[in-house]
């Protein structure tokens, strides 16, 4: 079964940047054809999604976030990253990562996802 | 706002069903076959429990039920127990550029 693992600054000031981090393992780990996801929810609020990496690794953002939203990943090391650039309070949010598959295989649902990540930004 | 549109909250009886709407555009709903329900219990990541409209993923009780008409789809819970007291939330593929959008989630509350 794939287990999603993130890591990463949790409180940070306006302006900075925010850096996570999602490791990928376990024996159902392995979705050659699989795009992965980072999606956010606010405090009390929905889900947003902010973007998503093909297995070429292409790259698709959230239009409302494109300008300051990097996803990269390392597949030497199955990791995938996530960077937020110029933080404002609107940016507090949980942060997950997300592998858009089922079972695994490719699909347009997502069925794992990290522990998420608590991100507040703050003076 | 959120780019679909689903009731704050429903609520019933144990045993009884719920349905939960969701309401896109033709630019999203109304076009793919490729609407997904989450559930997601306080605290927790969310859960996958529809896929494609209509598909569950293995472990998922048949009690879930997903289906769609034009812009709108819809999720059902048949039987409802104490654990699906949680949130859901709908999202549709929405093309290359948008990618995903989600509804801003819906509360079921058993009575």
């Amino acid at each position: 079964q794939v287990h999603l693992q993130q890591w990463g600054a949790g409180l940070l000031k306006p302006s900075e940047t925010l850096s996570l981090t999602c490791a990928v393992s376990g024996a159902g780990g392995s979705c050659s054809g699989c795009y992965w996801s980072w999606i956010r929810q606010p405090p009390g609020k929905g889900l947003e999604f902010i973007g998503e990496i093909s297995p070429p690794g292409s790259v698709t953002y959230n239009p409302s976030l494109k300008s300051r939203v990097t996803i990269s990943r390392d597949t030497s090391k199955n990791q995938l990253s996530l960077r937020v650039t110029s933080l404002t309070s609107a940016d507090t949010a949980v942060y997950y990562c997300a592998r858009n598959s089922v079972g695994s295989r490719p699909a347009f649902g997502m069925d794992a996802w990290g522990q998420g990540t608590a991100v507040t930004v703050s003076s | 706002q959120s780019a679909l549109t689903q009731p704050r909250s429903v609520s019933g009886s144990p045993g009884q069903s719920v349905t939960i709407s969701c309401t896109g555009t033709n630019s999203d709903v109304g076009t793919y076959d490729y609407v997904s329900w989450y559930q997601q219990h306080p605290g927790k990541a969310p859960k996958l429990i529809i896929y494609d409209v209509t598909e569950r993923p293995s472990g998922v009780p048949d009690r879930f039920s997903g289906s769609k008409s034009g812009n709108t789809a819809s999720l059902t819970i048949y039987g409802l127990q104490a654990e699906d007291e949680a949130d859901y939330y709908c999202c549709s593929y929405a093309g290359a550029y948008t990618v995903y959008v989600f509804g801003a989630g819906t509360e079921v509350t058993l009575l």
